[in-house]
Formats: C-alpha cells, sequence, structure tokens
C-alpha cells in the first residue's frame, strides 16, 4: 500500500514568511509524528498526534509552529515568521495502533533565505 | 533524560569489512530500540528493532543485540556491501499502549561509506 507522503519535496521561501508542510499518513494509522532534521541538532521530535486526543506539542521549539491533524488524517506543520534557523528536513512518520514502528514519510527540505 | 549516544562518523570500510556501529543509551524506564538508516536521497527506514533486554534483532544481515547490562546496542555486519553505504541512527522509544507517546529519541547518526 501507500506509504506516508510530504508536500512539498521542497520549499524555498524568505525570512519572515509563513509556510505550511502537508503530511499524509498511512491509511489507518492513528498516531502521527514531525520530526525535524539538521545539521546542527539531528533529529529532533516536533509534535505527536494521537487519534482524537489532544496533541503532544513538547517538542515545537517555539510559539511560531503550530500543527494541526484534520480528521484523523492529514497533518499540517506551520511555521510563521520563518527564520533562518528553521531551515531543515521536516519528517512526517506514522504508526499503527498496537505497534512501535514508524514509518517515515521523504521530508520536505525547507530552506529559509 | 533520555538520550542516544552513537560512534562519530565518518566510517569507511572495503567492501566485505566487518561492521560495528557502537550506540549507548541513557534511560529512565525499559525502551524498545531501533537502528533506522536513510540512504542516499531517500527517507529513514527501519532497519531491526529490539523491544527488551536480551532481544536480537536482525534484517538484511544487520544485527544488533539489546544489552541492558551495558545499555548498548551496537549494530554489526559481517560483510559489508557498497549498497550498505548510508546513514544509521539508533533510536530509542517508549510504547506504553495505555497511552505513551512512543516519540523516537535518535543518536546524531553514523554516515557509512563501503568502497568496492
Amino acid at each position: 500500500g501507500a506509504g506516508v507522503s510530504q508536500s512539498p519535496s521542497n520549499k524555498v521561501t524568505e525570512k519572515g514568511k509563513d509556510v505550511e508542510l502537508r503530511c499524509d499518513p498511512i491509511s489507518g494509522h492513528t498516531a502521527l509524528y514531525w520530526y525535524r532534521q539538521s545539521l546542527g541538532q539531528g533529529l529532533e521530535f516536533l509534535i505527536y498526534f494521537q487519534g482524537n486526543s489532544a496533541p503532544d506539542k513538547s517538542g515545537l521549539p517555539s510559539d511560531r509552529f503550530s500543527a494541526e491533524r484534520t480528521g484523523g488524517s492529514v497533518s499540517t506543520l506551520t511555521i510563521q515568521r520563518t527564520q533562518q534557523e528553521d531551515s531543515a528536513v521536516y519528517l512526517c512518520a506514522s504508526r499503527g495502533l498496537r505497534t512501535d514502528t514508524q514509518y517515515f514519510g521523504p521530508g520536505t527540505r525547507l530552506t529559509v533565505l | 533524560g533520555d538520550s542516544v549516544t552513537q560512534m562519530e562518523g565518518p566510517v569507511t570500510l572495503s567492501e566485505e569489512a566487518f561492521l560495528t556501529i557502537n550506540c549507548t543509551y541513557t534511560a529512565t524506564g525499559y525502551p524498545s530500540l531501533f537502528w533506522y538508516v536513510q540512504y542516499p536521497g531517500e527517507g529513514l527506514q527501519l532497519l531491526l528493532k529490539a523491544t527488551k533486554a536480551d532481544d536480537k534483532g536482525s534484517n538484511k544481515g544487520f544485527e544488533a543485540t539489546y544489552r541492558k547490562e551495558t545499555t548498548s546496542f551496537h549494530l554489526e555486519k559481517g560483510s559489508v556491501q557498497v549498497s550498505d553505504s548510508a546513514v544509521y541512527f539508533c533510536a530509542l522509544s517508549y510504547m506504553n499502549y495505555g497511552g505513551s507517546q512512543g516519540n523516537l529519541i535518535f543518536g546524531k547518526g553514523t554516515k557509512l561509506s563501503v568502497k568496492p
């Protein structure tokens, strides 16, 4: 079946602009995660959604970052007033119920000029 | 807090050489342990995992054993191929089916290059 998909694959933006990154998880997966991969910080957890429960936002680096998940499926990560330090690859992963294996999408490479 | 430490790279080996990538962890509980691999230009893929002490995960000729006494999960392969060239990430997570979030905590990654 289809894996996790993300769009766009690349995004170049100017400092101060807002960006939206999209994730389509594997159908039926109730858990969805966002991670950030950057040269300086490695792979960092950002936010977690499980079904209709309130998300765990403990990994978000600042209040410029937010995410939502509509209908328990597609998720959007929004970064407001982008800064150069936001440049990174943003990865989405999904997980089925009663398993600990996460499946990752190809990522969105964000470059803030 | 919980953390994962893996050996710095890059690691360069000749084809058919033996591979070890060291990984140690610090954990407050009893996590599951994972190795993920990222091939050039591709996304992260699960390579193998182990969910409890003394479990051995294996896949594609790679192996790692969950060692609670040494808090380690070293990745090994007896004979590497050029196609194994990639970045390898060690990670841990907690899975409590009652509601734990299960987010992965990653090491910094080790880049492996295998020369023919």
